[in-house]
């Protein structure tokens, strides 16, 4: 079974220029998870996808953040502008939940870094 | 969001146990415990979850207090591959995983 693909795994950008980030979870897995992970951070939720809803986005900054996951299959992070701040890595991660543990799978991660 | 505390560096010798605790003195009746490790450079990755009994798999078990306000992650023996960050998180019904800072964990050889 594939895992959770996430690409670039590497970015670089210059601040005020868009970037985006796309994730193709675990086939069968509903639910969809954006992270934010700061260097010595534990992850961070930016964004929880059931399906292609957004059920919880209370933590994503809606002026520069957004987000879409298109037939409930893959998703995309978008920021634009960035900003120094958003130096992060960027983790997806998706689970089937009802069935099993729901645990998370998690992708390798977009690395971002914001000159 | 529920909680949960760990320290946050340990130290272990190689082929010796590890326990690390964890503490969730705000769960409630219906969160999950669950584990999970993050290697250098990699997302992370279960470990194992229990609600009110102690749980076993191949990687670790897991011992939960009589009351769950805490659990203690056990890895029987220690080897280098399991130097990493370690994450005890409470999963409650919504679905929702929040993590905190995690124990990095050191295996002396």
């Amino acid at each position: 079974e594939a895992g959770v693909v996430q690409s670039p795994r590497y970015k670089i950008i210059e601040k005020k220029q868009p970037v985006a980030f796309w994730c193709n979870p675990i086939s069968g897995h509903n639910t969809l998870y954006w992270y934010r992970q700061n260097l010595g951070q534990g992850p961070e939720l930016l964004i929880r996808y059931e399906n292609e809803e957004a059920v919880d986005d209370s933590q994503l900054p809606k002026d520069r953040f957004s987000a879409e996951r298109l037939k409930g299959v893959d998703s995309t992070l978008k920021i634009q502008p960035a900003e120094l701040g958003d130096s992060a890595v960027y983790l997806c991660a998706s689970s089937r939940q009802g069935v099993g543990t729901g645990e998370l799978f998690f992708g390798e991660g977009s690395r971002l870094t914001v000159l | 969001d529920a909680k949960t505390t760990q320290p946050n560096s340990m130290e272990s010798n190689e082929e010796e146990p590890v326990h690390l605790p964890c503490n969730h003195s705000t769960i409630s009746g219906t969160d999950y415990i669950h584990w999970y490790r993050q290697l250098p450079s990699q997302g992370p990755e279960y470990v194992i979850h229990g609600l009110t009994s102690n749980v076993n798999n191949r990687m670790a078990s897991l011992a939960i207090a009589e009351d769950r306000k805490s659990s203690t992650l056990i890895l029987h023996r220690a080897t280098l591959r399991d130097a990493a960050v370690y994450y005890c998180i409470l999963k409650d019904t919504g679905n929702q995983f929040y993590f905190g800072t995690g124990t990095s964990l050191t295996v002396i050889p």
